[in-house]
């Protein structure tokens, strides 16, 4: 069974400080995909980013970052410099390739940033 | 606006009736999705659809449960008999295919049942 888990509850920054989101996920499927989602007030969910399980190697775009480490089954997620219109609920979430229809959220993260 | 519609965005029933809740998905989108996420937790999968076929459905998805897709394009989640365990925020998504494409949500509809 798939599982992903966030450890964070909640984050409180003061705007311009960087934020990391850690996420651990479990996964019997060797091939998989990791996404974060971040879901404002307005209760949409906005797609950030994704990392399929074959490719390691980490990206920057933008303001997002994120460290994909197979090894320890984690999948961090870091904003650089906040801004106030980053605070929302932020979701990891997990796809195997057999079961590619269903996504497995985390419990998700809130980030407050102060102004 | 070419994002996920759904409509109502927010609902409140009494207890033991039928709620309908509707959702347009991206136009050239074939799979859509819905979940429930209740308050402080991330969505869970309820049900897929690719065109009008209803091709999986979550345990979570009980009897008292209907979805729709007729012809492929909108869909509809029906509730019956409601309880007040089922007040949650219900979303919708679609994607264009599976294999790790993203999904995208519409803002959901915010169901209440007293």
């Amino acid at each position: 069974a798939q599982k992903v888990t966030q450890a964070q509850t909640e984050i409180s920054v003061v705007e311009k400080e960087d934020v990391t989101l850690d996420c651990v996920y479990e996964t019997r499927d060797t091939t998989y995909y990791l996404f974060w989602y971040k879901q404002p007030p307005s209760g949409e969910l906005v797609f950030l980013i994704r990392r399929n399980s074959f490719d390691e190697q980490n990206e920057i775009s933008g303001r997002y970052s994120w460290n994909f480490q197979k090894s320890t089954s984690s999948f961090n997620f870091t904003i650089t410099a906040s801004q106030v219109v980053d605070s929302a609920v932020y979701f990891c979430a997990l796809s195997e390739a057999s079961y590619d229809y269903k996504l497995s959220f985390g419990a998700g993260t809130t980030v407050t940033v102060r102004a | 606006d070419t994002g996920v519609s759904q409509d109502p965005r927010h609902k409140i029933t009494k207890r033991g009736q039928n709620v309908t809740f509707r959702c347009d998905p991206i136009s050239e989108h074939n799979r859509l999705y819905w979940y429930r996420q209740t308050l402080g937790q991330g969505p869970e999968f309820l049900t897929y659809f690719q065109n009008e076929a209803q091709l999986e459905k979550s345990r979570l998805l009980s009897d008292r449960f209907s979805a729709e897709r007729p012809k492929g394009s909108f869909s509809t989640l029906e509730i019956q008999r409601t309880e007040q365990g089922d007040s949650a925020m219900y979303l919708c998504a679609s994607s264009s295919r599976g294999g790790g494409t993203e999904a995208f949500f519409g803002q959901g509809t915010r169901l209440t049942v007293v």
